[in-house]
């Protein structure tokens, strides 16, 4: 059964600190993994990694996706009262009639305090 | 059916034109799911229904922006008074678990581009 596995399932850490997320899957026919900052209302997406090694950056916010070992990690540096929220792991695969389907992780639930 | 289907495949609408995107979701799946996808980016949440009821509209990028599911099955995305920025890919998936994280299963998508 495909699935995606996300931690820690919370975390609370003080502005400054960095925080790394760790997201792993086992699925077959991957396309793509994604990362997703939820907060009051509906997720936005954040990345999408479909190769090893190669670094996705968008300000204090990066990821990698290793699929050898089959996950990714989601880093953010410098971290802000803002960034306090839901961060989701979706992976993209393929299923056996080649249509596309998504599988959720649960999310790590990250609080930042002043 | 095998898989969600959505129809039309490709649609170009000229600016300022509405438009209507249907979604025919897997049979007996509770949970349907719009996203909208611009090319190289990752799929972005617009709206979320349970059955018939819409539970999740806050993706919706603007009021120009509605989608419905009257019998809690075939559901339509309608865009009024399209603009170029509404160019993208939009993509059905359907879920047979109510909740909006479980394994979802998408449609082949339509590309909408605005003119």
């Amino acid at each position: 059964e495909d699935k995606v596995v996300q931690s820690p399932l919370s975390l609370v850490v003080h502005e400054g600190d960095t925080v790394t997320l760790n997201c792993s899957y086992e699925v077959t026919n991957f396309r793509s993994l994604l990362w997703y900052k939820q907060e009051k209302k509906a997720p936005t997406f954040l990345f999408m990694l479909t190769s090893s090694g190669i670094e996705k950056k968008s300000g204090r916010l990066s990821s990698i996706l290793d699929k050898k070992e089959l996950f990714s990690i989601l880093n953010i540096t410098a971290t802000q009262t803002g960034d306090s929220a839901i961060y989701l792991c979706a992976v993209e695969a393929h299923n056996a009639g080649n249509n596309r389907k998504l599988i959720w992780g649960l999310g790590t639930s990250l609080a930042v305090n002043p | 059916g095998a898989g969600v289907s959505q129809s039309p495949r490709y649609k170009v609408a000229k600016r300022g034109q509405d438009v209507a995107l249907r979604c025919d979701p897997i049979s007996g799946h509770v949970s349907l799911f719009w996203y909208q996808q611009a090319l190289g980016q990752g799929p972005e949440f617009l709206t979320y229904f349970q059955n018939e009821a819409q539970l999740d509209k806050s993706g919706l990028p603007s009021d120009r922006f509605f989608a419905e599911r009257p019998e809690g099955s075939v559901s339509t995305l309608k865009i009024q008074r399209t603009q170029q920025e509404d160019s993208a890919v939009y993509l059905c998936a359907s879920s047979s678990r109510s909740g909006p994280y479980n394994e979802q299963f998408f449609g082949p998508g339509t590309r909408l581009t605005v003119l």
